[in-house]
């Protein structure tokens, strides 16, 4: 049961460049998430997927795109990377149950140059 | 609308001491309360959470936490420091939905 995955775990970017980052669950959970974390700021969400087929903004959308391709996976696009994008990223999944737990992914260090 | 406040970016506690990290929230609706823990380059770890029933809630590695409603807090206590315990925490509130609000960590230095 490997949980949260998101790929790739380090990647660094030219300013301008696109990519995308891929998670995916195992836990079938139905709510699905993308934070990013930068030092003093805590965790931020970016975007979030309440069930397949659906998706929202969070606090800090703005130059981001997600697609929830599946129950599965949810995958984050920088469609123009800028610096200021430099940043670890972590999808985390949730159920709303007994556990009541969001679980998240490794982390994604991304850094813009 | 939720949010949760982290007093403290940096606390600092020798070994074998008590470690207190304080998280307080506002919330709209009877909160859930969440406590994790981030070891260097990992990403989060559930230490503990409160949805109802005890206030004093028992976590993973002898920490524990209090929701105290009348105060709005629910602090992060070990009676004892390890070394180990050196890491950065952070305090989240769910609005019982799809929404996860986060603090902005402590980051906690034990000495020997």
């Amino acid at each position: 049961n490997a949980g949260v995955t998101q790929t790739p775990k380090f990647q660094v970017l030219k300013t301008g460049q696109s990519m995308t980052l891929q998670c995916a669950q195992d836990m079938n959970h139905n709510s699905m998430y993308w934070y990013r974390q930068d030092p003093g700021m805590g965790l931020r969400l970016i975007y979030y997927s309440a069930s397949e087929g659906t998706t929202d903004k969070g606090e800090v959308p703005n130059g981001y795109n997600v697609s929830r391709l599946n129950k599965r996976e949810f995958s984050l696009r920088l469609e123009s990377a800028a610096p200021s994008q430099t940043s670890v990223y972590f999808c985390a999944s949730w159920y709303r149950g007994h556990r009541n737990t969001i679980y998240f992914g490794e982390g994604s260090w991304l850094t813009v140059v | 609308a939720q949010s949760v406040t982290q007093l403290g970016s940096h606390v600092s506690v020798s070994e074998g001491a008590l470690v207190l990290l304080r998280c307080n929230y506002s919330s709209s609706v009877p909160p859930y309360l969440f406590w994790y823990v981030q070891y260097p380059n990992q990403g989060l770890q559930l230490l503990l959470k409160y949805t109802t029933g005890a206030t004093l809630v028992k976590g993973i590695n002898g920490f524990e936490a209090e929701f105290k409603k009348s105060e709005t807090s629910f602090h992060l206590t070990k009676p004892s420091a390890h070394m180990s315990d050196a890491a950065e925490y952070f305090c989240a509130v769910s609005d019982h939905f799809n929404k996860f609000y986060f603090g902005s960590g402590t980051k906690l230095n034990v000495k020997p």
